[in-house]
């Protein structure tokens, strides 16, 4: 059964600073993965989504990466700013979960101005 | 165009209430999702709609949930006899085409049951 992980749970960064998020997951045949962020009271804002055939995918100050073999996906984020600071999830379909994602807890980023 | 758009935004319900929750997907949408989040942890699937189609309602925790989409569009998920251990964010999502498309969220309804 699939299990997607997020480490840490919560990360604090001056602005500015390149930072990268991680996202672990332990069955290797997925057929997406896909980052969200969450602000607080609010819903998911869908950030990026790499498809398995695909290394990474940019959106912006956002590079995301897939690599299969090791289990890991790296949500990068350039220059932070204050504005970044939420809840960043990741969520993966695998080929045997029927229309269900698998979800990360999330890691909680404070962008320190 | 308009955002997935959920309603009520909050609901606070005596615990035996029957509770409607209301999901307006992305039109023209047409795979939605309806999603179950406690505090501090990513949301859990509770069903999946292809069109009027509800092809998975396997995450749904007891028969007194259920939900529906009759025809292809506004979904409504109802929870008879509420119970305290129902208050959660209910999310709704929504897909241009099959499941494994890019989902777009709504606001969720915060359910607080007393």
């Amino acid at each position: 059964k699939q299990e997607v992980t997020q480490i840490p749970a919560a990360l604090s960064v001056p602005e500015g600073e390149n930072l990268v998020l991680n996202c672990s997951f332990t069955d290797s045949a997925i057929y997406n993965l896909q980052w969200f962020r969450q602000d607080p009271g609010k819903g998911l804002t869908s950030l990026l989504l790499i498809q398995s055939s695909q290394r990474e995918q940019t959106s912006g100050r956002l590079n995301a990466s897939l690599d299969k073999s090791s289990g890991r996906s790296t949500l990068y984020i350039a220059a932070s700013q204050p504005g970044d600071s939420a809840t960043y999830l990741c969520a993966a379909f695998t080929t045997d979960s029927n229309y269900q994602l698998i979800w990360g807890a999330g890691t909680k980023l404070i962008i320190k101005p | 165009g308009a955002g997935v758009s959920q309603s009520p935004r909050y609901k606070v319900a005596k615990r035996g209430q029957d509770v409607a929750l209301r999901c307006d997907p992305i039109s023209g949408h047409v795979s939605l999702f309806w999603y179950q989040q406690a505090l501090g942890q990513g949301p859990e699937f509770l069903t999946y709609f292809q069109n009027e189609a509800q092809l998975d309602k396997s995450g749904l925790p007891s028969d007194r949930f259920f939900a529906e989409r009759p025809e292809g569009s506004v979904s409504t998920l109802k929870i008879q006899r509420t119970q305290q251990e129902d208050s959660a964010v209910y999310l709704c999502a929504s897909s241009l085409a099959g499941a494994y498309n890019e989902q777009f969220f709504g606001p969720g309804t915060r359910l607080t049951v007393l």
